[in-house]
């Protein structure tokens, strides 16, 4: 069964820095790993999507990793800015499945 | 860009009744999906479905729960007899084939009193 965890749970840091979100997952034959933003009581925004034979994708500041053979992803932000606070998840699918496997979140607060 | 849409945003019912949530998905796609985040938890998976049928659901779908795409456009998840342990944010996606990018709704807050 594919589990998906993410630490910290919360994460603050100044304006301005770089950061890095942590996604592990426990089965390898992970296909596809999503990232997603989800600000408070509102919907999930996809931001990046790895596909099983990519190794990264990058959108504007932001760049997502995927390492299948240790089982986990990370989500680098650049020059962080307070419109990133939010709840940042990652949810993977295995191969043959459909459905996303989500974590917990880790939600990031960027102090002015 | 195309979205997926959701109504009602929020639905307050008492235990018991029946709701149907509604969903819009993107146009083009063929695969649905339903999920549901219960405050202060993971979003889980409840079910897909493709051509016209469930193509996989978890353990949480049971007999309560159905899904039905009665035309072209809409996708609905029933709730026939709603529990207290049903208030949830439920969110409806959509994508193009089963494992590319899911493009989810806004959701819609069910609050079973």
């Amino acid at each position: 069964k594919q589990e998906v965890t993410q630490i910290p749970a919360a994460l603050s840091v100044p304006e301005g820095e770089n950061l890095v979100l942590n996604c592990s997952f426990t089965d390898s034959a992970i296909y596809n790993l999503q990232w997603f933003r989800q600000d408070p009581g509102k919907g999930l925004t996809s931001l990046l999507l790895i596909q099983s034979s990519q190794r990264e994708q990058t959108s504007g500041r932001l760049n997502a990793s995927l390492d299948k053979s240790s089982g986990r992803s990370t989500l680098y932000i650049a020059a962080s800015q307070p419109g990133d606070s939010a709840t940042y998840l990652c949810a993977g699918i295995i191969q043959g499945a459909q459905k996303l496997v989500f974590g917990q979140g880790t939600r990031l607060t960027i102090t002015p | 860009e195309p979205e997926v849409t959701q109504t009602p945003s929020h639905q307050v019912t008492q235990m018991g009744q029946e709701v149907i949530l509604r969903c819009v998905p993107i146009s083009n796609h063929l695969y649905f999906y339903w999920y549901r985040q219960i405050l202060g938890q993971k979003v889980e998976f409840l079910v897909s479905f493709y051509n016209n049928e469930i193509s996989e659901k978890s353990e949480i779908f049971d007999d309560q729960f159905s899904v039905e795409r009665p035309d072209g456009s809409n996708f609905t998840l029933k709730i026939r007899s709603t529990k207290l342990e049903d208030s949830a944010m439920y969110f409806c996606a959509s994508s193009e084939s089963g494992p590319p990018r899911k493009y989810f709704g806004p959701g819609t807050r069910l609050t079973v009193l």
